[in-house]
């Protein structure tokens, strides 16, 4: 299906476990990017990418790896996951150009680390 | 990091009422952008503005980039039980333009009561 996919939905992990959460979308955008959503504080970019093997931090990247050695994939990695990454992380995508402006969202993955 | 301030926090109203959510910024922003998550899914592009003073129209939403370019509201008129959801407001900041800047609100938490 096209659009952007996002996997796994939902993801119960312990303390100190690798975890990998992916993104994949069929657009070809160039833009990926990574949010985090928790209560209070909205959508809070973790990493993004401009395009293959070009990637850069947000404001709330501590702890998280990303990579993109395909423009369709976006995968973020917890090394040693900790308690306060419970959340529900999106992904997302643009285009470059006329309406680049405008982020298209996955349907997101809740995390929950024990 | 920015921050946008948007209100209410939360709303509660009846089917068939208007409702008016605004955010506001203390840096100038050159695009505001109006998204809705429904539970369990990602936020959905509702409107975009991209010109100081743009009145903009979907439907029953109306959205308003402020003159000021530090401010934009929402308005959802004659308001249906489909309208329940979260509404984010986001903005890109005047002096970066880049999607990496792209900031969100807090959220406007709408429940629609029969």
């Amino acid at each position: 299906d096209a659009g952007i996919t996002q996997s796994p939905r939902y993801k119960i992990t312990e303390t100190g476990r690798q975890v990998t959460l992916m993104c994949h979308q069929t657009w070809s955008h160039s833009y990926m990017f990574w949010y985090r959503q928790d209560l209070g504080h909205g959508l809070r970019l973790i990493y993004y990418s401009a395009a293959a093997d070009i990637t850069d931090k947000g404001e709330v990247s501590d702890g998280y790896v990303v990579s993109r050695s395909k423009t369709e994939n976006f995968p973020l990695t917890l090394e040693s996951a900790t308690r306060s990454q419970t959340s529900v992380y999106f992904c997302a995508s643009r285009i470059t150009g006329v309406g680049a402006n405008v982020l298209t969202f996955g349907a997101g993955s809740r995390l929950t680390v024990l | 990091g920015q921050q946008l301030n948007q209100s209410p926090q939360s709303m509660f109203i009846q089917e068939g009422e208007d409702v008016s959510m605004n955010c506001t910024s203390s840096s100038i922003f050159n695009t505001w952008l109006w998204y809705k998550q429904e539970p369990g899914e990602g936020p959905v592009l509702l409107i975009a503005l991209y010109k100081a003073g743009e009145l903009t129209s979907n439907g029953r939403l109306t959205a308003q980039f402020g003159i000021t370019r530090k401010d934009s509201f929402l308005n959802i008129s004659a308001s249906i039980p489909s309208d329940v959801g979260i509404y984010f407001c986001a903005g890109y900041y005047i002096n970066t333009g880049t999607a990496s800047k792209l900031t969100f609100g807090t959220g406007t938490r709408l429940q629609v009561t029969l």
